[in-house]
């Protein structure tokens, strides 16, 4: 199965400004999956980012917020824009992998 | 909207019992449905997929069962150990192309 390296793996941010996420894949992927895991609640997911097109974005996220690049098959970015201290969470990037998907290790956002 | 429960948040196991952990969803017709483990600071990791025309699926100490009448899954851990320790994450998919819609997973202790 494919393995995906993410990073950061964590960051403290002061309010007002954005972070970049990336995501490598060791293997050509079609589609990449964004998702947000807040304390106590489930994976929600953001977008979906397919390489050589605007990513799809779930009802409650939208570009402006959290832009995503796609710009070649085994390589994504997420930015988390303006980030408030409502951003802070788990962010992980998820590939599908015929029988189930892999997911990165995720990174943990603190807002201040 | 659709709405994924998994049956309790925490769940404490004897080793050696088999730990049942239970997932039911509304306003949702699932093509499959899958089961991942995911573990303190980690990433989930996918365990078991069972389709829609599937009642029963099994791998090594795992199985799981599906009834898209009652919308509900059951996951089983026969002779559970420790090591099984994690919080258990079910998740309910249309395709490859689409992404996933998790609950919120129940943490499983497997006290010795």
């Amino acid at each position: 199965s494919a393995v995906i390296s993410q990073k950061p793996s964590r960051d403290i941010c002061q309010r007002g400004t954005s972070l970049t996420i990336q995501c490598q894949v060791d293997s050509q992927v079609t589609m990449m999956f964004w998702y947000r895991q807040q304390p106590g609640q489930s994976l929600t997911l953001i977008a979906t980012a397919n390489q050589g097109s605007e990513a799809t974005y779930e009802s409650g996220f939208v570009i402006d917020k959290f832009p995503i690049s796609r710009p070649n098959l085994t390589f994504s970015t997420l930015t988390v824009s303006n980030m408030s201290p409502e951003d802070s969470s788990i962010y992980l990037c998820s590939v599908a992998q015929g029988v189930g998907y892999t997911f990165g290790s995720g990174t943990r956002l603190t807002v201040v | 909207s659709q709405k994924i429960e998994q049956n309790s948040e925490a769940l404490n196991i004897q080793e050696g019992k088999t730990a049942t952990l239970t997932c039911n969803y509304t306003n949702y017709s699932p093509a499959y449905l899958q089961w991942y483990r995911q573990d303190p600071g980690r990433g989930p990791v996918f365990l078991l997929l069972i389709r829609e025309n599937e009642k029963e699926k099994r791998k090594e100490r795992l199985k799981v069962t599906f009834d898209t009448t009652l919308k509900q899954s059951l996951f089983h851990i026969t002779a559970s150990q420790p090591a099984d320790s994690a919080t258990y994450l079910c998740a309910l998919g249309q395709g490859g192309a689409d992404g996933l819609t998790f609950g919120k997973g129940t943490h499983l202790i497997i006290q010795p």
